[in-house]
């Protein structure tokens, strides 16, 4: 079993859509949490940094955490077509250490 | 304010060759990751370079090494080159003690 499980998608919302997307993880030494997104033939970019459980606003972007049930989400607003990209959620058990990324999902919003 | 800078940023090689990557991390950054990305996958550990040592390592094998050079540029380097070794190669700097990683925009390494 994988430390960290994504759904890969592909996902496909229109404009302005409500998009949630999800991890669940099975090592409850995680402690930060975060999102990147990556654009096709670039490096990830974090988007989003959470430590422990709970909520995190953003602009359109919101990023929870639920470390009793070792599930976090990130949900983006009013979705935009420049929001087409691969999100990656990753975890680590400590400050500076070692990224645990899921497989990613690949969201397309389409005009 | 440079980010993360690698290269090259795509390189063929046949299979059995050496292979050598670089990074320079972004401004003001001392430790350096590199992660390994295969289609469709998330990046995967490969090692952590702080201080010019080798502090954290992932499941790769000895053929995977890697040197942090005291201007905190660091190079990956890869032998006796395996099909499944072609991938994304990224690379990643952060300040020790912020957890905010960058990335850079990888070599695609392609073994034939």
């Amino acid at each position: 079993q994988k430390e960290v499980e994504q759904d890969p998608g592909p996902l496909s919302v229109p404009e302005g859509a409500i998009v949630s997307l999800n991890c669940t993880y099975s090592n409850s030494a995680f402690q930060y949490f975060m999102w990147y997104r990556q654009y096709s033939r670039k490096g990830p970019e974090l988007l989003m940094y959470t430590y422990s459980s709970g909520n995190k606003e953003d602009g359109r972007f919101t990023a929870q955490v639920d470390k009793s049930s070792k599930y976090i989400s990130l949900f983006i607003r009013d979705s935009q077509p420049s929001d087409s990209a691969t999100y990656l959620c990753a975890m680590s058990g400590t400050s500076g250490s070692r990224l645990t990324f899921g497989e990613g999902t690949q969201l397309t919003v389409n005009p | 304010d440079a980010g993360v800078t690698q290269s090259p940023t795509h390189l063929i090689k046949t299979r059995g060759q050496q292979v050598t990557l670089r990074c320079s991390p972004k401004s003001g950054h001392d430790t350096v990751s590199w992660y390994q990305q295969a289609l469709g996958q998330g990046p995967q550990f490969i090692f952590q370079y702080y201080e010019e040592e080798e502090r954290q390592r992932g499941n790769f094998p000895d053929r995977f090494s890697g040197h942090q050079f005291p201007n905190y540029s660091s190079e990956l380097n890869v032998n006796a080159l395996l099909l499944g070794d072609s991938a994304l190669y990224l690379c990643a700097s952060s300040l020790d003690i912020n957890y905010g990683y960058t990335f850079g925009s990888g070599t695609r390494l392609t073994v034939v």
